[in-house]
């Protein structure tokens, strides 16, 4: 099938190590993101959210970082494993209708 | 969550034909939306779609090349009218329970126009 990450900034990590996936947005009054991660074949699955009244969220090995200073998103994950491997889009949602915008996308590519 | 299933989940199709894509949910849902991904790119969304009224199109989408119906709170469809090999795309369905949170997203339809 297609691959979704064919002309998307890939990123190389090593299993084990820890990954940071950025992700800088477009809209000062958006006040609500979430990180999805999608696999080949597969639909966008949700990894974490945070919204714009914090500026950090730990979830299970994922954490977030808001900055809405710079307006950079982050994504941390630790001890990344094979199954992390890839692209992890960040989206963005502003006002009171709930879609979405979503960022370019990072593939992250784990190798042994 | 929500379980989404959404068919075909690959068609290839000739230029000039339509093709009706299927969203179903295991629970009813308050938003429905379409999304389109170009090969190696984000998403984009076409359209929301509305239960018993006409969906609301993004910039650059029309209703005339996407029609969508959404009869319920657990279906939709999108259909992709009159193709060309512009349309080869995935498209995704996405719902959400409550306004203002978590949007879930099917396993898309991956299109193929010859």
């Amino acid at each position: 099938g297609e691959s979704v990450g064919l002309h998307l900034p890939t990123l190389s990590v090593q299993e084990g190590d820890n990954s940071i996936i950025n992700c800088a947005y477009s809209n000062s009054a958006s006040d609500y993101f979430i990180w999805y991660k999608q696999e080949s074949g597969k639909g966008p699955q949700f990894i974490i959210d945070i919204r714009s009244n914090m500026d950090k969220r730990q979830g299970q090995r994922v954490t977030v970082l808001l900055n809405k200073t710079v307006k950079h998103l982050s994504l941390q994950i630790a001890a990344t494993q094979p199954g992390d491997s890839a692209v992890y889009f960040c989206a963005e949602r502003t006002g009171t209708a709930s879609k979405l915008t979503f960022g370019t996308g990072t593939r992250l590519q784990v190798t042994l | 969550s929500a379980v989404i299933s959404q068919k075909p989940s690959r068609d290839i199709c000739q230029r000039g034909t339509s093709l009706t894509i299927q969203c179903q949910v295991d629970s009813q849902v308050t938003m429905m939306f379409w999304y389109r991904q170009q090969p190696g790119q984000s998403l984009t969304l076409i359209a929301t779609a509305n239960q018993g009224s006409e969906a609301t199109y993004e910039s650059g989408f029309v209703i005339d090349k996407f029609p969508i119906s959404r009869p319920n709170l657990t279906f939709s469809t999108l259909t992709v009218s009159n193709m060309s090999p512009e349309d080869s795309s995935i498209y995704l369905c996405s719902v959400g329970h409550r306004v203002g949170e978590k949007l879930f997203f099917g396993s898309g339809t991956q299109l193929s126009v010859l």
